[in-house]
């Protein structure tokens, strides 16, 4: 089944506790995102890559890290997480970055920084 | 760059139709619209490609408008699986990043 698999789908953390989120496809798509989403703000990008070894910053990158090894893996790193990290994060992928292509998104992780 | 929906929520009762906007200050290669419902990670619905190309879920029926870089999701004959919240994303070029709206929230009630 082709899917996007984020693990782990809840958190609890606290300030300052090192954390990884990670996220995979099975559709050797070229490109994948991660997005937060908070109340009132829609889905906010954070980074992207558009291949392997190829990663961009989205709107919202500060506080955050991203690797893209291996074509199906795009992990997020929170080196320091903050309270204002608390969000619904979601993966996503695509053949490509829009145009005709639709991206397929993961079942979210929700993250709590006390 | 964000783009802008409108309106932020509408309620409806089964068989209503409703349009939900998507506007933009730029000039847009393309427009994506995914639904989410409550708890769910957002779904694809349809692709609207400057130039006419769209393809999308057969019920689902959208316009892009490239003079006034506006899109429009027609919603007919709703039913009670439509509800949920509506995201527009916008492209501004082939390969630049999707940038989404902050979100339309449909209510349909029996």
């Amino acid at each position: 089944e082709a899917q996007v698999t984020q693990n782990p789908r809840y958190l609890i953390t606290v300030t300052g506790k090192k954390l990884t989120v990670t996220c995979s496809q099975n559709m050797n798509h070229e490109y994948m995102s991660w997005y937060r989403q908070d109340p009132g703000l829609g889905l906010r990008q954070i980074y992207y890559s558009m291949n392997v070894e190829v990663t961009d910053k989205g709107d919202v990158p500060e506080g955050y890290k991203v690797s893209r090894k291996e074509k199906r893996n795009f992990p997020l790193i929170l080196e320091s997480p903050s309270p204002n990290q608390t969000s619904l994060y979601f993966c996503a992928s695509s053949s490509s970055p829009g145009g005709f292509y639709e991206q397929y998104f993961g079942p979210g992780t929700r993250l709590t920084v006390t | 760059q964000q783009p802008v929906q409108s309106p932020q929520a509408v309620i409806l009762r089964e068989g209503e139709d409703a349009v939900i906007n998507c506007s933009s200050s730029k000039a847009l290669y393309s427009v994506h619209w995914y639904r989410q419902k409550h708890g769910e990670a957002p779904v694809f619905l349809m692709i609207l490609l400057k130039g006419g190309e769209q393809k999308g879920h057969d019920k689902i029926s959208a316009s892009f408008n490239e003079k006034k870089q506006q899109s429009s999701l027609y919603l007919t004959a709703s039913q009670l699986s439509y509800s949920g919240t509506y995201f527009c994303g916008t492209e501004l070029g082939a390969g630049t990043a999707l940038i989404f709206g902050k979100g339309t929230t449909l209510s349909v009630s029996s």
